[in-house]
C-alpha cells in the first residue's frame, strides 16, 4: 500500500515563526504535492514537484516555500508564519504520467499560528 | 467558470436512504472523473474514478457522468453511518498530465 505520512499531526506556531511541515512518500511516486484545506474553499494547492528539485506554483504559494532534495521527501516551509496560515495542511504523491493523475494524501497536519 | 463545482451540501440523510452527490464542471474535454472520500481528521482516500461516459458501480457506490450536460454524480444506495464523511469530486486540470482540480466537498451524515 501507498503510505504517505506527515511529520505532525498537530502544530501551535506564534506569528513569526518559521515553519517546517515534512512528507515522505514510500512508493517511489514522481510527484508531490503540498495543499492547504479550509472550510468553504476546499483543497488549495500551495505547490507540487514533479521530481528531485523541480517545484511548480500551485494556486496559492504566497507566503510558501517547498524543497525537495530526495524523492521521497517534499518539504513546505513557513518563512514567517501568519495566522491567517492557520489551516489543515495536506502532502498527496502520484506516480509519473498517470492515466488518471490518483493521488495519495497523508493524513494531514492541522497548523494553528497565534 | 470553476473548473469544476460541487454542490456544498451539508447533507443529512436517515440510515437506508438513497444518497446522491453531484459536480458540474467546464471543460467539455475532460475525459477521467474521480470521486474521493474523506473521513474527519484523515486524508482524502479515491473511492472512484470513471472515464468518459456512463455509469460505474461499485457495490453500493454507483459514479456516473453525462457528458452532454457536463455533470458527474456519486449514488450511495443503502446508506450507511459509515458512510458519513465529506466526498469531493476531482477532474484531471486542464493541460496537466498530473495535478486535479477538486470540488470543494460535500459533507454527508448519515443518521442511524
Amino acid at each position: 500500500d501507498v503510505k504517505v505520512t506527515q511529520s505532525s499531526r498537530y502544530l501551535v506556531k506564534r506569528t513569526g515563526e518559521k515553519v517546517f511541515l515534512e512528507c515522505v512518500q514510500d512508493m517511489d511516486h514522481e510527484n508531490m504535492f503540498w495543499y492547504r484545506q479550509d472550510p468553504g474553499l476546499g483543497l488549495r494547492l500551495i505547490y507540487f514537484s514533479y521530481d528531485v528539485k523541480m517545484k511548480e506554483k500551485g494556486d496559492i504559494p504566497e507566503g510558501y516555500s517547498v524543497s525537495r532534495e530526495k524523492k521521497e521527501r517534499f518539504s513546505l516551509i513557513l518563512e514567517s508564519a501568519s495566522t491567517n496560515q492557520t489551516s489543515m495542511y495536506l502532502c498527496a504523491s502520484s506516480p509519473g504520467l498517470g492515466v488518471y493523475n490518483e493521488q495519495f494524501f497523508g493524513p494531514g497536519t492541522r497548523l494553528t499560528v497565534l | 467558470q470553476k473548473e469544476v463545482e460541487q454542490d456544498p451540501g451539508p447533507l443529512s440523510v436517515p440510515e437506508g436512504a438513497i444518497v446522491s452527490l453531484n459536480c458540474t464542471y467546464s471543460n467539455s474535454a475532460f475525459q477521467y472523473f474521480m470521486w474521493y472520500r474523506q473521513y474527519s481528521r484523515k486524508g482524502p482516500e479515491l473511492l472512484m474514478y470513471t472515464y468518459s461516459s456512463g455509469n460505474k458501480e461499485d457495490g453500493r457506490f454507483t459514479a456516473q457522468v453525462d457528458k452532454s450536460s457536463k455533470y458527474i454524480s456519486l449514488f450511495i444506495r443503502d446508506s450507511q453511518p459509515s458512510d458519513s464523511a465529506t466526498y469531493l469530486c476531482a477532474i484531471p486540470s486542464f493541460g496537466s498530465n498530473y495535478k486535479l482540480t477538486f470540488g470543494k466537498g460535500t459533507l454527508l451524515t448519515v443518521n442511524p
